[in-house]
């Protein structure tokens, strides 16, 4: 499974945008970019995942760059509630496991 | 839809007691991952089952077990408590096996005397 490498902590001041990045360079050509968020104490919360194109929900959007070594997070207006430690995982698509390998993430802090 | 439940929510035991966590997917899912956090280890892959069979196992003692029955629902349990099995059990689900997004419970607080 390929390794992921995050900041270990990042702050962001309250509605400006959060851009979370992810380092992920030894990701194979069938492998998703997953990211999940842990606000204290509570299971992690599902955000987005990719492949190669850039995505966007309701809640981020996910850019991958054209190599696929690397991914950046965007969460476009952070508030208080965003504060959360971030999981970037890569995972194979048809991986026939849910063995999701997590890394240290990054504790984001938002600021008022 | 309601999301993953798991009960009880906080647990204390004494070393050595045995203790069962318990499970219940989002309805429709079939495949259950177990995970542990600790401050020092992080989130730590358990197990995961589809179809009631355990379809992967992390590097955890043979104290830790579980299964699923056939309405998906998951029990994991813990023999022989040790210091060390204070944790948070975390449950994850998803709609098949290896494809697809899991989601996460709030998960069990498990203390260990």
């Amino acid at each position: 499974d390929a390794k992921t490498t995050q900041p270990p902590s990042m702050d962001c001041a309250e509605g400006r945008a959060a851009n979370l990045p992810c380092n992920h360079s030894t990701i194979s050509g069938n492998e998703y970019v997953y990211w999940y968020r842990q606000i204290h104490s509570q299971g992690p919360q599902y955000i987005i995942h990719g492949l190669k194109n850039n995505e966007t929900n309701e809640m981020a959007s996910l850019i991958i760059t054209e190599d696929r070594k690397s991914s950046t997070l965007i969460l476009p207006h952070a508030t208080l509630r965003d504060t959360a430690v971030y999981y970037c995982i890569v995972r194979p698509f048809t991986s026939g496991t849910y063995k999701y390998i997590f890394g240290t993430g990054t504790r984001l802090k938002v600021l008022a | 839809k309601a999301g993953v439940t798991q009960t009880p929510r906080y647990l204390i035991k004494t070393r050595g007691q045995q203790v069962t966590l318990s499970c219940s997917p989002i309805s429709g899912h079939r495949s259950v991952s177990w995970y542990q956090q600790t401050p020092g280890q992080g989130l730590q892959f358990l197990f995961e089952y589809f179809s009631e069979t355990q379809r992967n196992k992390g590097n955890f003692p043979g104290r830790f077990s579980g299964r699923q029955f056939s309405n998906s629902r998951s029990e994991m349990n813990v023999s022989t408590l040790e210091l060390g099995d204070s944790a948070l059990y975390l449950c994850a689900s998803s709609p098949y096996f290896g494809t697809d997004t899991q989601y996460f419970g709030p998960g069990t607080r498990l203390t260990v005397l």
